[in-house]
């Protein structure tokens, strides 16, 4: 069975870290670029980060640019977000996806965990 | 950043019609970097419909996209209980990707 689960979330205060954990299973996970995508209780999506299969390349949104790495451990089928500098505004479920292309430029989420929460309280 | 602006913000119908969601993007858009996904409440979204018009593996053909350039539709010809929830649609023509706001589609 294709599978993502996430852990790592829990409660932190201000300007605290966290490291999220992403672990794949079902799929070869060396194949496929990945993302983290976050969502505030009772809001909309927000994409975070995407990562290349090798790990080359990496993107992300601006709001957590500079505080939030991506990373991956294609030996251990995992994806990692390590969080820092963490404010309120990025408290969230977090959510790792796998992206597939199925065609020329052509993408999709198609694979999602059950997410994570991360609280960013004093 | 391109924005996308998604209308009706809910949709109250009864099982049986027919639902019609829009994404309007704030600048042109591919076709092919446009996702509609699916979320019901407690669950992780599900890829519904990639390149604004291609049925992800296992979704029904009650559900179909459409569209270009600026704007999208996603239609659900002839809604079932299991269909409401709320649906995002998403871009990935350029940094960074973004999602629209959602439109709930609630039972009438």
């Amino acid at each position: 069975e294709v599978q993502l689960v996430e852990s790592g979330g829990g409660l932190v205060q201000p300007g605290g870290s966290l490291r999220l954990s992403c672990a794949a299973s079902g799929f070869t996970f060396s194949n496929y670029w990945m993302s983290w995508v976050r969502q505030v209780p009772g809001k909309g999506l927000e994409w975070v980060a995407n990562i290349k299969q090798d790990g080359s390349e990496k993107y992300y949104v601006d709001s957590v640019k500079g505080r939030f790495t991506i990373s991956r451990d294609n030996a251990k089928n995992s994806l990692f977000l390590q969080m820092n500098s963490l404010r309120a505004e990025d408290t969230a479920m977090y959510y790792c996806a796998r992206i597939s292309m199925f065609g020329v430029g052509v993408y999709g989420m198609d694979v999602w965990g059950q997410g994570t929460t991360a609280t960013v309280s004093s | 950043e391109i924005v996308l602006t998604q209308s009706p913000g809910t949709l109250s119908l009864s099982p049986g019609e027919r639902a019609t969601l829009s994404c309007r993007a704030s600048q042109s858009v591919s076709s092919t970097f446009l996702a509609w996904y699916q979320q019901k409440p407690g669950q992780a979204p599900r890829l519904l419909i990639y390149g604004a018009s291609s049925r992800a593996t296992g979704i029904p053909d009650r559900f179909s996209g459409s569209g270009s350039g600026t704007d999208f539709t996603l239609t659900i010809s002839r809604l079932e209980p299991e269909d409401f929830a709320v649906y995002y649609c998403q871009q990935y023509s350029g940094s960074p990707w973004t999602f629209g706001q959602g439109t709930k589609v609630e039972i009438k």
